[in-house]
Order: C-alpha cells, then structure tokens, then sequence
C-alpha cells in the first residue's frame, strides 16, 4: 500500500506566520492527494481535493501544491481557529491511506 | 443538504456482536461511496472500507478484512458497520463519510460513533 509521510508532527507558529506543511508519498501518486483539517471532537472536514482542488467554504489562505510524491499544504498567515491536526489522504489506489498528521499550535 | 446521522455510542464486552448504522438524506443515496473510518484514542485515521450502494460494491483496507462487515441498504439510505466478535482493541471513534464527487476525497461526515469494547 501506498505510505504517506506527514511532517513536522507538530507545528508551533504565532498568529499571522505561515504554515508549511508536508506530505510525502512512497511512490508516485501523480495529483491524486487531498487534504483534511480536524479539530478536537469534530470529524475531519476536507480542505482539498487532487493537490489544489479548495473544497467548498476553505478560505484562501489554504492552499495545496506538489505532485509525484512531495505535497505541501500552506497557510499564509495563521489564525487562531487553524489549530487543528492536519491530514493528507491519497486516493490513488487501493487501500486509500492517510498520513499520520500534523498537529498546528498556535 | 448533505446529512449523515449516525447511531449512538455503544459498550460491549468482548466477543459480543455489534452493527452500527450512518444515515444519509439529501442526496441520491446510492450514487455515491460511503466510507467508514476509524480513529483510535488520540492517535490518527484510518480506512476501514467503503460501500457503492447502488450495487453494493465493498472494499476493504487489508488491515480490516474478514474482521468485519460493511453494507447499505437502499430501501432506508443507512450504510452499516458491523463486528461478529468484538475484541477490545476495536474500541475507538467510528466515522462513516460520503465521497464529494467520482473521486474518493470525503467532504461530508457523520459526527461518529464511540465504540466501547471492555470486559
């Protein structure tokens, strides 16, 4: 199965820094990642679909870029609602996998 | 707009047997995968499978195969999750989602199901 590597595990920024997030896949995906922002008690809500798709209501400080096997997901300036554990998923083939995830602290 | 409603947190002892259910309304039920995916206790997600309901077609995540049962029925729009022998180690939260579009990213999900499995 396709093993997606996420990092930092954890990301601690201050309000209005930018968020670089990553997503390494262990062998070509193409575009075929999304990804998903979960905060605690809430199901994961998806940000992206295929590298840059921006789902309905995502604001435009998100956005997602890479393909092949290196993805990233940036926030330009934090706020503080962003705190959230970070997901990406590949849909490639099956089995879909997700990484580990990326916790943002602000 | 898009719901999926699902049953209510559960205990059980191990070896018991258990379903649970995702309701869906809003939209047309069988066209689109329903997956379910598990998240233990402070640790990440995991797939567990996914339904086709319009012709029932399953797969299933190696990790999760034989170990349960997913299904749908299209008479009542509820997509099922199902164990015939729970172990304590399924013990976590249980969320079914439904695919955005044709591509399997899910931007719509119940709030879960915590399943308790403890003797």
């Amino acid at each position: 199965e396709i093993v997606l590597t996420q990092s930092p595990a954890t990301l601690s920024l201050s309000p209005g820094e930018r968020a670089t997030l990553s997503c390494r896949a262990s062998r070509n995906i193409r575009n075929f990642i999304g990804w998903y922002q979960q905060k605690p008690g809430q199901p994961p809500r998806l940000l992206f679909s295929d590298t840059s798709d921006r789902a309905t209501g995502v604001p435009d400080r998100f956005s997602g870029s890479g393909s092949g096997t290196d993805f990233t997901l940036i926030i330009s300036s934090l706020e503080p609602e962003d705190c959230a554990v970070y997901y990406c998923q590949q849909r490639s083939e099956w089995p879909l996998t997700f990484g580990g995830g990326t916790k943002v602290e602000i | 707009e898009v719901q999926l409603v699902q049953s209510g947190a559960e205990v059980k002892k191990p070896g018991e047997s258990l379903k649970i259910s995702c309701e869906a309304s809003g939209y047309s039920f069988s066209n689109y995968w329903i997956a379910w995916v598990r998240q233990k206790p402070g640790i990440g997600l995991e797939w567990v499978g996914l339904v086709f309901p319009i012709d029932s077609d399953t797969r299933y995540s190696p990790s999760f195969e034989g170990q349960v049962t997913i299904s749908a029925d299209k008479s009542t729009n509820t997509a099922y999750l199902q164990w015939s022998s729970l172990k304590a180690s399924d013990t976590a939260i249980y969320y079914c989602a439904r695919s955005s579009d044709y591509r399997n990213f899910f931007g719509f999900w119940g709030q879960g199901t915590l399943v308790t499995v403890s003797s």
